[in-house]
């Protein structure tokens, strides 16, 4: 149980391009998801936090405008990364946490995704 | 604010021989802490997990970790490593608003 899966697992696109990341709770519902971003060799930063039905809280630094979050349902996330440039290239992680119950203290991630900007 | 330390960034062991992760945490109130591992070009898999009770938490593939509140510490161990658990390993304490707070990660290597 608690699965959350990613879609796609990797991606490649141009420079100034739009890339869409989804995140899915596959057999629970999810209050709040997370998006996290980790760079090769390093630990997790947490980028926002998405809660069903409301807009996403984004943490100091990360741009609201630049990655726009829509969590339409207590399954499903998505993380855009508009006009994407190659420092944007990353590993993109999201998580979520169950709306009841079982441990809503406890997130659960995703297998996460590659995005290389060309 | 909650913050955790992993000293080791990386530890070698020998197939068969015992495994300590360290992690110390800094945190006001009782903490909700975790282990979690990470294979290569993979997301998080939950080891185990700690929010009060048994000190002494079991986890998955035959890890554990012991919680003390006087060293704010939350050590993971396994008692024989398989070649399978090389990875990277991250503990994390849980804070406002059910986000987590993580450590650098600790990469462990195992040798044949």
């Amino acid at each position: 149980g608690a699965v959350v899966s990613q879609h796609p697992s990797r991606v490649i696109c141009k420079s100034g391009t739009s890339v869409k990341i989804e995140c899915r709770s596959l057999d629970f519902q999810a209050t709040t998801m997370f998006w996290y971003r980790q760079f090769p060799k390093q630990s997790l930063m947490l980028m926002a936090t998405s809660n069903e039905g409301s807009k996403a809280t984004y943490e100091q630094g990360v741009e609201k405008d630049k990655f726009l979050i829509n969590h339409a349902s207590l399954t499903l996330s998505t993380l855009t990364v508009t006009s994407a440039h190659p420092e944007d290239s990353s590993f993109y992680i999201c998580s979520a946490r169950m709306a009841s119950g079982g441990s809503q203290e406890t997130q659960y991630f995703g297998p996460g995704t590659r995005l290389l900007v060309l | 604010a909650q913050s955790v330390t992993q000293p080791d960034i990386h530890i070698t062991v020998s197939e068969g021989a015992s495994l300590e992760l360290r992690c110390n945490y800094s945190y006001g109130a009782t903490p909700y802490l975790f282990w979690y591992v990470q294979s290569p070009g993979q997301g998080l898999q939950l080891l185990l997990k700690y929010f009060s009770g048994d000190t002494l938490v079991q986890g998955i593939k035959g890890f554990e970790a012991e919680f003390k509140r006087s060293q704010s510490s939350f050590n993971l161990r396994k008692p024989s490593v398989h070649w399978s658990d090389a990875a990277e390993y991250f503990c994390a304490v849980g804070a406002t608003g059910y986000k987590l707070s993580f450590g650098a990660g600790t990469t462990v290597t195992v040798r044949a």
